[in-house]
């Protein structure tokens, strides 16, 4: 089945301790999205690639940042995380705009920052 | 800016019964379409339902329907014969034609009464 995919499922780091999330997805989308969601909160978008031009929300802490190599792979680091940095984060994927269809979700990575 | 308003942090309802959950939006756009995803405990969110602005016809998926009124900038969401499995967080989002981006609204926690 096409999806989104995420690993690892549950992260732990320590405080300052440089982290990667990954995405993948086998939808063939073309814009793949980042997500930091917060208890009982809606998701709050990080930052989205368009293909491989990457946007990146104004209020998107420094410390967070994006490479997509491919098509199908999209990472996430947190290059000094934070205890405020533990969080859900989710990625997504959606057909190019115009088209009116939603976004389709990972399972999420659950990161904790000790 | 585009806002998406839930007013509803909490409702509950029993099984086999019916509940609808609030949503209104403000926009100025006359491109956009709505969407409804659910995110049960395990995180995952999932798209449910989806409307665009330029179809007058609410739009329907088995169980689950949308009460569209454009003039009024409301869209609300109707689950028929509520199910165990429809507990969730359920988010309201606003998509404007054109743009990747997605606003969600605060959330409403369905819980269901067996």
């Amino acid at each position: 089945d096409a999806m989104v995919i995420q690993n690892p499922r549950y992260q732990v780091t320590q405080f300052g301790k440089p982290v990667t999330l990954s995405c993948s997805q086998t939808l063939n989308h073309n814009v793949m999205y980042w997500y930091q969601q917060k208890s009982s909160q809606a998701p709050k978008l990080l930052f989205h690639y368009y293909d491989k031009d990457f946007n990146n929300e104004a209020d998107t802490p420094d410390n967070f940042q994006s490479r997509r190599p491919n098509t199908s792979f999209c990472f996430l680091d947190i290059r000094s995380p934070g205890l405020g940095d533990a969080a859900m984060y989710l990625c997504a994927t959606s057909r190019a705009t115009g088209t009116g269809f939603g976004q389709y979700f990972g399972p999420g990575t659950r990161l904790t920052v000790t | 800016a585009q806002t998406v308003t839930q007013s509803q942090p909490e409702m509950s309802v029993q099984e086999a019964e019916t509940v609808t959950l609030s949503c209104t939006y403000d926009t100025s756009e006359s491109d956009y379409y709505l969407f409804w995803y659910k995110q049960p405990p395990s995180r995952q969110m999932i798209l449910v339902i989806r409307q665009e602005a330029y179809k007058q016809q609410n739009a329907t998926e088995n169980r689950f329907s949308v009460n569209f009124q454009k003039a009024a900038k409301s869209f609300s969401l109707k689950i028929s014969d509520s199910q165990l499995g429809d507990a969730a967080m359920y988010f309201c989002a606003y998509r404007r034609g054109g743009n990747e981006k997605l606003t969600f609204g605060t959330g409403t926690r369905l819980t269901i009464i067996p």
